[in-house]
């Protein structure tokens, strides 16, 4: 079965903190996708990055930067120098098997304070 | 702005009604993928269709159905509602149907059922 668990419900930190947001994944696809997306207030889903089971290189774009080991089955995500526009709900999503349908964790709140 | 249009925004009606969610995909995207957000459930895949065929189901009751146009937009009919069906419905699209594309949401219809 494929499942996504992202253990931090919430997480608050202060401006310009940088912090990590955990994702670990289980499946039996040796092809498969890895997605991060945004949820901020207004509520719509924005896309991160996308990541392939083959490539476990890992990303920096900005402030934000992804760690993917497939040893460990995990795929994290740090924002460095955190800003308050950064508050919002982060998704991890796993995507494999015979279809493209998105297998999402249950998110972690992430909570800048100024 | 994803290119993905969903209507109404929100709707609010009673238990036993039916109501129809609507869904126009990005120009060129072929495949429309439906999700539901709810606090209990978190965000699940509801179902896919590719090209105007059913290509995948998810966790969709048998009150819901959906179908696809063959303009390419879809619509999710909801019906006999219950108090449970309220929350965030969201379509997303795809330029094709198999693993690893990426899919692009809309904005989210909310439904609340009173």
């Amino acid at each position: 079965a494929q499942k996504v668990t992202q253990a931090q419900t919430e997480i608050s930190v202060v401006e310009k903190e940088d912090v990590t947001l955990d994702c670990v994944y289980e499946t039996r696809d040796t092809t498969y996708y890895l997605f991060w997306y945004k949820q901020p207030p207004s509520g719509e889903l924005v896309f991160l990055i996308r990541r392939n089971s083959f490539d476990e290189q890992n990303e920096i774009s900005g402030r934000y930067s992804w760690n993917f080991q497939k040893s460990t089955s995990s795929f994290n995500f740090t924002i460095t120098a955190s800003q308050v526009v950064d508050s919002a709900v982060y998704f991890c999503a796993l995507d494999g098997g015979a279809t493209n349908k998105l297998i999402f964790g249950t998110g972690t709140l992430l909570a800048v304070q100024p | 702005d994803s290119g993905v249009t969903q209507t109404p925004k929100h709707l609010i009606t009673a238990t036993g009604q039916r109501v129809t969610l609507r869904c126009s995909p990005r120009s060129g995207d072929l495949s429309v993928y439906w999700y539901q957000q709810s606090l209990d459930q978190g965000l699940q895949f509801l179902i896919q269709y590719y090209n105007g065929e059913e290509r995948a189901k998810g966790n969709i009751l048998e009150r819901f159905s959906a179908q696809q146009f063959p303009d390419l937009h879809s619509e999710l009919n909801l019906s006999s509602l219950e108090l449970g069906d309220s929350a965030l419905y969201f379509c997303a699209s795809s330029v094709g149907a198999e693993v690893g594309y990426e899919q692009f949401f809309g904005p989210g219809t909310r439904l609340t059922v009173l």
